[in-house]
């Protein structure tokens, strides 16, 4: 399965501030993942991101606060913009198994954000 | 809408004991389901994954069932360690889209 990298591991942030995180996959994949999950909750999909066209995010996220890129098959960041409190949670990526469903899914190792 | 449960929310046994975590989904058009380890603060390590078609899966001491038709996946942990101390997440990944829907887990505590 593919082995995904992420960073920055942890950061605590100001108020009104962005945050970007990194993930970097060691084969190519068409579909990235990413996910948010709030203390004491489960995870909850922010959008998926294609190579060479714009995210598509799930109910209650928009592109202005979680900027996507995808620059290529082996990348993408998620921006988290003008931070709260309330955005303080663990950020995730993720890459279905290759080749395809069969293989299930992996997870990069996870932003832990505080916002102050 | 998928919504996948998890029972219990948290659990605490002593070491040694076999133990069995339980999760169930609303809507049985499932392609897959996966059994998540998560550490505190941490991503997540997949442990199991079961097709719809299977029954269930093994590895080492881990062993998942799935009952597609009764919405309902179980792990079992044999002679649990306190290094299995950890969140434990299912997640089904429907027929139909593309996203995992998870549960929110079950708190493992293994105590020596």
């Amino acid at each position: 399965s593919a082995v995904i990298s992420q960073k920055p591991s942890r950061d605590i942030c100001q108020r009104g501030t962005s945050l970007t995180i990194q993930c970097q996959v060691d084969s190519q994949v068409t579909m990235m993942f990413w996910y948010r999950q709030q203390p004491g909750q489960s995870l909850t999909l922010i959008a998926t991101a294609n190579q060479g066209s714009e995210a598509t995010y799930e109910s209650g996220f928009v592109i202005d606060k979680f900027p996507i890129s995808r620059p290529n098959l082996t990348f993408s960041t998620l921006t988290v913009s003008n931070m709260s409190p309330e955005d303080s949670s663990i950020y995730l990526c993720s890459v279905d198994g290759q080749p395809g469903r069969n293989y299930g899914y992996t997870f990069g190792s996870g932003t832990r954000l505080t916002v102050v | 809408k998928q919504e996948v449960t998890q029972i219990p929310a948290a659990l605490s046994v002593p070491e040694g004991e076999n133990l069995v975590l339980n999760c169930s989904f609303t809507d049985s058009a499932i392609y897959n389901l996966q059994w998540f380890r998560q550490d505190p603060g941490k991503g997540l390590t997949s442990l199991l994954l079961i097709q719809s078609s299977q029954r269930e899966q093994t590895s080492g001491r881990l062993n998942a069932s799935l009952d597609k038709s009764s919405g309902r996946s179980t792990l079992y942990i044999a002679a649990s360690q306190p290094g299995d101390s950890a969140t434990y997440l299912c997640a089904v990944f429907p027929s139909s889209g593309y996203a995992l829907n998870f549960g929110k887990g079950t708190s493992l505590l293994v105590t020596p």
